[in-house]
């Protein structure tokens, strides 16, 4: 069965500090992995995803996350934080359903705030 | 601008009542997926639909039934309404080539509030 965990509900960061989102899975197939953004009042859009090319992936608004197997932690990572990136963060695993349909499996989200 | 559409965005109504949310994919892709996003209870995956046909199931309530139309659009439709069913629907859709990873893309939403 496939899962995932994100280890953090909320996470706060200083405008200009690094951003540090952490994310485990477990899959029993070799997964694709996406990160998912919501602002307030906003839909969802993804950030980026993996799907067994690179290990780092480089996504939109200068996020990346690396795909570590070892580890089977696919985490979210910015080196600046700036005020616009205060939303909701979500993980997700591609995973299969009992029909052996693929579907995603979403985490519980992680709220980042972002301090002045 | 993700390419879906969903309306209407907001929906306000009494308990009991019954109201229709429509849902528009992006050009081409085939399957549509429904989601309910309350503050107690995080995203949900409700039931995705795949060219007209039922694919997979969520945690969606027996007062709640979807269906996609030949031209792909699809709708939600959510009867006997309780006050906990206010929440933001949204709805989502993807190309779900076979082999290929589902990478969704969402609408904007519709938020329902049950008076």
């Amino acid at each position: 069965a496939q899962s995932v965990t994100q280890l953090d509900s909320h996470v706060s960061v200083s405008e200009g500090t690094p951003v540090l989102l952490r994310c485990n899975y477990s899959s029993s197939y070799s997964p694709s992995l996406f990160w998912y953004v919501q602002h307030p009042n906003k839909g969802l859009q993804l950030l980026l995803k993996y799907t067994s090319a690179a290990t780092l992936v480089k996504g939109i608004n200068g996020f990346e996350a690396e795909f570590k197997k070892s580890e089977t932690s696919f985490h979210l990572t910015k080196p600046s934080a700036h005020m616009s990136d205060a939303a909701e963060y979500f993980c997700v695993v591609s995973g299969r359903n009992a029909g052996n349909n693929r579907k995603l499996i979403w985490g519980l989200g992680t709220s980042l705030a972002v301090n002045p | 601008d993700s390419g879906v559409t969903q309306t209407p965005k907001h929906l306000i109504t009494a308990t009991g009542q019954r109201v229709t949310l429509r849902c528009s994919p992006r050009s081409g892709d085939l399957s549509v997926y429904w989601y309910q996003q309350s503050l107690d209870q995080g995203l949900q995956f409700l039931i995705q639909y795949y060219n007209g046909e039922e694919r997979a199931k969520g945690n969606i309530l027996e007062r709640f039934s979807a269906q996609q139309f030949p031209d792909l659009h699809s709708e939600l439709n959510l009867s006997s309404l309780e006050l906990g069913d206010s929440a933001l629907y949204f709805c989502a859709s993807s190309a779900n080539l076979a082999g290929a990873y589902n990478e969704q893309f969402f609408g904007p939403g519709t938020r329902l509030t049950v008076l």
